[in-house]
């Protein structure tokens, strides 16, 4: 099957500053990746959706300037959590597509950000 | 507004029990079905439903799909300690995914 590395697993970092998860597909070309946020016992929420060469389209409510999403090559996309708080603590989980289509997504590992 | 919706949000069964999962949806632009099985971290894939009536199956896990009536089960029979997870079920709308809750299945000895 289809493999996505997202890194890191876990990061814990100070008020204020940025944190850069990493979002690669390892052995197919995505396309197309998605974002998502998930806080404990609830739904996975679309933040943005990431396209190659093109600027991320946001979902309604999330902040284009904070979470910065960069798509540079078919095989890695990056998000930026700009100038972090506590309430931006929360699961980051990323997915891709290996067809056209965005048929079936395969997802990341996640990453578990706290921000103190 | 699009909405995914399963049921129930949690559940607790005996090894060797029976459990069926639902999804009911409503969106504009249906293409597939699809649920995940989210142990830990990652959700892992299981299954696209794109047709009704049809049912797919994976050793002791199988779903159906009903585009009339709006639904999704996912079925495992004799479930075992490691089908402990959270069950997902999102729906495709041409490559826009929405998820549901998901269903806390938890299987005890």
């Amino acid at each position: 099957g289809a493999v996505v590395s997202q890194h890191p697993s876990r990061v814990i970092c100070k008020s204020g500053t940025s944190v850069k998860i990493e979002c690669r597909s390892l052995d197919f070309q995505a396309t197309t990746m998605f974002w998502y946020r998930q806080f404990p016992k609830q739904s996975l929420m679309l933040m943005a959706t990431s396209n190659e060469g093109s600027k991320a389209t946001y979902e309604q409510g999330v902040e284009k300037d904070k979470f910065l999403i960069n798509h540079a090559s078919l095989t890695l996309s990056t998000l930026t959590v700009t100038s972090a708080h506590p309430e931006d603590s929360s699961f980051y989980i990323c997915s891709a597509s290996r067809d056209r289509g965005n048929e079936k997504l395969f997802f990341g590992s996640g990453t578990q950000l706290s921000v103190l | 507004e699009d909405k995914v919706v399963q049921s129930p949000l949690s559940l607790v069964v005996h090894e060797g029990d029976t459990v069926t999962l639902n999804c009911s949806y409503e969106v504009t632009n249906f293409r597939s079905l699809l649920w995940y099985k989210q142990e830990k971290k990652a959700p892992t894939f299981l299954f696209m439903l794109t047709s009704s009536g049809i049912e797919k199956k994976s050793g002791r896990l199988s779903s159906i799909l009903d585009k009339k009536e709006l639904f999704s089960i996912l079925n495992i029979t004799a479930t075992q300690t490691g089908d402990s997870a959270i069950y997902l079920c999102a729906v495709d709308s041409w490559g826009k995914f929405q998820f549901g809750a998901g269903t806390q299945v938890v299987v005890t000895p």
